[in-house]
């Protein structure tokens, strides 16, 4: 059975920085594109990032170029999320996302997520 | 950016009744080479992550009911629930896999009336 289980969402200052993880199981984790989506309270779904199976190839939203950076340890079947220069609009629940193959395929499990609150 | 836009922000339905929920993007998200088109639905319920209900905008994920079904192409595409029932109740989202980003729709919340 897949299992996306992610950590490290905290409460941190505007201007700070956390590192998001994603521990996956239950399929061949290297064969699969991943993506982080954020859901802010009470909102909808942003697409923030999206990686290759072999983490050749990064992809980011407009909103976080920059400043967040997908990264992956294939050999320990993780995902990351580096967040530097945090805003107040980056609070939000932070899933880890898989593909349903490659980078061209939709998402077809998620994570439980993980909460990150920018504030002072 | 592609710019997903749903309709209605929010639907009333009664139960047994059908649910429609409309979906627009600002460019076609149909590939030409394999004519295929890169959207799919999702239902979030309270507390929850989102499930995949549809993909390549007609494509029902294994397991889902076959009462939700998706429709259109190109621009313009639909989800139908064609007997609503209470625990359909949930906020969905179409999405675009066509291009990065890919965007969602802001999201339909579904009721019983």
């Amino acid at each position: 059975e897949e299992l996306l289980l992610e950590s490290g969402g905290d409460l941190v200052q505007p201007g700070g920085s956390l590192r998001l993880s994603c521990a996956a199981s239950g399929f061949t984790f290297s064969s699969y594109a991943m993506s982080w989506v954020r859901q802010a309270p009470g909102k909808g779904l942003e697409w923030v990032s999206g990686i290759s199976g072999s983490g050749d190839s990064t992809y980011y939203a407009g909103s976080v170029k920059g400043r967040l950076t997908i990264s992956r340890d294939n050999s320990k079947n993780t995902l990351f999320l580096q967040m530097n220069s945090l805003r107040a609009e980056d609070t939000a629940v932070y899933y880890c996302a898989k593909s349903a193959g490659g980078t061209n395929l939709p998402i077809d499990y998620w994570g439980q997520g993980t909460l990150v609150t920018v504030s002072s | 950016d592609i710019v997903m836009t749903q309709s209605p922000d929010s639907l009333a339905v009664s139960l047994g009744e059908r649910a429609t929920i409309n979906c627009k993007s600002s460019q076609s998200v149909l590939y030409s080479s394999n004519n295929k088109n890169y959207l799919a639905w999702y239902q979030q319920k309270p507390g929850q992550p989102p499930k995949l209900l549809i993909y390549w905008a007609s494509t029902r994920e294994s397991g889902v009911p076959d009462r939700f079904s998706g429709s259109g192409s190109g621009t313009d595409f639909t989800l139908t629930i064609s007997s609503l029932q209470a625990g359909d109740v949930a906020l969905y989202y179409c999405q675009q896999y066509y291009t990065t980003p890919k965007t969602f729709g802001q999201g339909t919340k579904l009721e019983i009336k």
